[in-house]
């Protein structure tokens, strides 16, 4: 069964602890992301990377760090530096060529910071 | 820089009555367009793009360059219709590929 697969679904942290949510995918694709989607606001792209030990800033990533260890792995790891972490995070992927910029998603890691 | 543009974050209309979800892009190179859409406890999910030219669900979009446009469009609304849609832009950004996304509509078919 061919997928993104994130874990966990569901997470709770408490101020000042750092915490790292898992993507991982069996679809060959060489591009990830990660997006964080908040009402009103659509999806926001924090991290994407193309190759293996190489990645790119989106928009957001202020407060966040990833690594690209494996193909099939983009772990994102939410800091103590974000200062809004609460949100909804997605992972995608896509093959990394012009005009095969479509994504395929993950269901999502729901992050509530207490 | 690039951006996508949803100036609705609602749309309501009755079942039967056409549909139109608006996007504008702002991109000085080749764009490459696309709709998502995100059913209820569904993953989001790709609906269309520009380059097929393709029809799906009974919903199509025509990239206009002149205007910067990519608007969804759909005769007759179904109920099944009901979900979050997504407008994106797909770019070569110094060699990687990025998607940024605008803030999403949400549409709602009244039976």
């Amino acid at each position: 069964d061919g997928g993104i697969t994130q874990s966990p679904k569901y997470l709770f942290r408490k101020e000042g602890q750092n915490v790292t949510l898992s993507c991982e995918q069996n679809l060959n694709h060489d591009a990830m992301y990660w997006y964080r989607q908040d009402p009103g606001q659509g999806l926001r792209l924090i991290y994407y990377s193309q190759i293996v030990n190489d990645f790119q800033k989106g928009d957001i990533a202020e407060g966040y760090s990833v690594s690209r260890e494996k193909k099939e792995s983009f772990p994102l790891t939410v800091t103590s530096a974000q200062k809004n972490p609460t949100a909804f995070y997605l992972c995608a992927s896509s093959m990394a060529q012009p005009g095969a910029n479509v994504l395929t998603f993950g269901a999502g890691s729901r992050l509530t910071v207490l | 820089a690039q951006r996508v543009t949803q100036p609705e974050k609602l749309l309501s209309v009755f079942k039967g009555a056409p549909v139109e979800l608006k996007c504008n892009y702002s991109y000085s190179g080749s764009p490459e367009l696309f709709w998502y859409v995100q059913y209820s406890r569904q993953r989001l999910q790709l609906l269309l793009r520009h380059i097929s030219r393709e029809s799906i669900k009974g919903f199509t979009a025509d990239l206009n360059k002149g205007e910067t446009s990519f608007h969804l469009k759909k005769p007759f609304a179904q109920e099944e219709d009901s979900a979050m849609y997504y407008c994106a832009l797909g770019l070569n950004s110094g060699g990687y590929q990025k998607v940024t996304f605008g803030i999403g509509t949400k549409l709602q078919v009244i039976p």
